[in-house]
């Protein structure tokens, strides 16, 4: 059975600086998509990244980036320089199958606070 | 701009009535539609799956005859909260998923907040 753990609930920091956002995830196949999406307190779902498993190599966008480590079933995402606009419950998700986009199991987030 | 829209977008309504919410993609036709529940800081659960002209698949523990989706176009999908109870009360998110035209993306909705008193 699929499954997605994000241990951090909550994390505070402050402005500027880094914070790393962790996912351990669980799933049989060997062919599925690991996501990470962001939820402002408005509610609406922003897409951030999605990674095939057969795609390892590290992705850097800006201040985010995000490590995939298939030997440790980690998908970690690192913002870098944080701004209080990142404030937000970022979630990690899981699709098996190789369409990409069949249903995705999510993680239970991680509610990121960042202050000025 | 959004690609998938849903209405309402906030919906009060008495304990016993029922009400229907929409999720419609803008501009593509979506292959499936997803229902996702979402409680007060809580994940987002899959509910069902929805493929136009067909019947749903719903996720087990989800009560089909409490939750009814209809999906009659490629465009169209509803979800409609049959007797709502207070436990309802949730945050329902539609994603439209298409896969054609050289094309493979899931679309979130903006979300539908349900209030039921």
């Amino acid at each position: 059975a699929q499954k997605v753990t994000q241990a951090q609930t909550e994390i505070s920091v402050v402005e500027k600086e880094d914070v790393t956002l962790d996912c351990v995830y669980e799933t049989r196949d060997t062919t599925y998509y690991l996501f990470w999406y962001k939820q402002p307190p408005s509610g609406e779902l922003v897409f951030l990244i999605r990674r095939n498993s057969f795609d390892e190599q590290n992705e850097i966008s800006g201040r985010y980036s995000w490590n995939f480590q298939k030997s440790t079933s980690s998908f970690n995402f690192t913002i870098t320089a944080s701004q209080v606009v990142d404030s937000a419950v970022y979630f990690c998700a899981l699709s098996e199958g190789n369409t990409g986009f069949q249903k995705l199991v999510f993680g239970t987030g991680t509610r990121l606070l960042v202050s000025p | 701009g959004a690609v998938v829209s849903q209405h309402p977008s906030r919906v009060i309504c008495k304990s016993g009535t029922s009400v229907k919410i929409e999720c419609r993609s803008l501009d593509f036709q979506a292959t499936t539609m997803f229902w996702y529940r979402q409680f007060p800081k809580q994940s987002l659960m899959l509910m069902a799956t929805s493929n136009e002209g067909s019947k749903a698949t719903y996720e087990q523990g989800v009560e089909k005859d409490k939750f009814l989706i209809n999906h009659a176009s490629l465009t169209l999908s509803t979800l409609t909260v049959t007797s709502a109870h207070p436990e309802d009360s949730s945050f329902y998110i539609c994603s439209a998923w298409v896969v054609t035209g050289g094309r493979n993306e899931q679309y979130f909705g903006p979300g539908t907040r349900l209030t039921v008193t």
